[in-house]
């Protein structure tokens, strides 16, 4: 079956202790992208990448970190995680942006 | 920028009711536009989609047509039901190379038997 997985899909922890969410497609997607989703904000748009070894920012990068090692695989990082990093967290997979992504279940993180 | 507005929700409907949700949007270039649609505790599933102006996507009885000239991509359904309460987002393709996707703020339906 064509998905993205992403795990965890609930998550709790501390203010300043490291944290990786990982995210898999299995669909031979180039692009892959992260977005976080608030109450009355939407959803914005983190990091993205177009191909491996290819990301770049997208419009609330801060507190965040990513990588594109392989095709299938996009990790999003929080390196010192802070409260108002609590959010709904999805991974997104599209082999041509215009045709539309395939998204993730969701990662909830609360900070505390 | 490019941009995207929704009608506010909630939306709420009688079983077997028409639905409108508006969405307008601002762009560059030929983007292309998407309603996504989020059931509740999942992730957001691609419910149609439209590539160029006057295409018409549709899905599930769900129908959305491309208007250029009113900057438009509203999402119709002749009959709803109690099933297809969910929050919708229309949803455009940024411009440039980033395959980045902007959101409308979302529009929680709910239907009532």
């Amino acid at each position: 079956e064509a998905q993205v997985t992403q795990n965890p899909r609930y998550l709790i922890t501390v203010t300043g202790k490291k944290l990786t969410v990982t995210c898999s497609q299995n669909m031979n997607h180039e692009y892959m992208s992260w977005y976080r989703q608030d109450p009355g904000l939407g959803l914005r748009q983190i990091y993205y990448s177009m191909n491996v070894e290819v990301t770049d920012k997208g419009d609330v990068p801060e507190g965040y970190k990513v990588s594109r090692k392989e095709k299938r695989n996009f990790p999003l990082i929080l390196e010192s995680p802070s409260p108002n990093q609590t959010s709904l967290y999805f991974c997104a997979s599209s082999q041509r942006g215009a045709d539309g992504y395939t998204f993730g279940s969701g990662t909830r993180l609360t900070v505390v | 920028g490019d941009s995207v507005t929704q009608m506010e929700g909630p939306v709420t409907l009688s079983e077997e009711a028409f639905l409108t949700i508006n969405c307008t949007y601002t762009a560059t270039g030929y983007p292309s536009l998407f309603w996504y649609v989020q059931y509740p505790g999942e992730g957001l599933q691609l419910l149609l989609k439209a590539t160029k102006a006057d295409d018409k996507g549709s899905n599930k009885g769900f129908e959305a047509t491309y208007r250029k000239e009113t900057t438009s991509f509203h999402l119709e359904k002749g009959s709803v039901q109690v099933s297809d309460s969910a929050v919708y987002f229309c949803a455009l393709s940024g411009s440039g190379n980033t395959g980045k996707l902007i959101f409308g703020q979302g529009t929680t339906l709910q239907v009532k038997p």
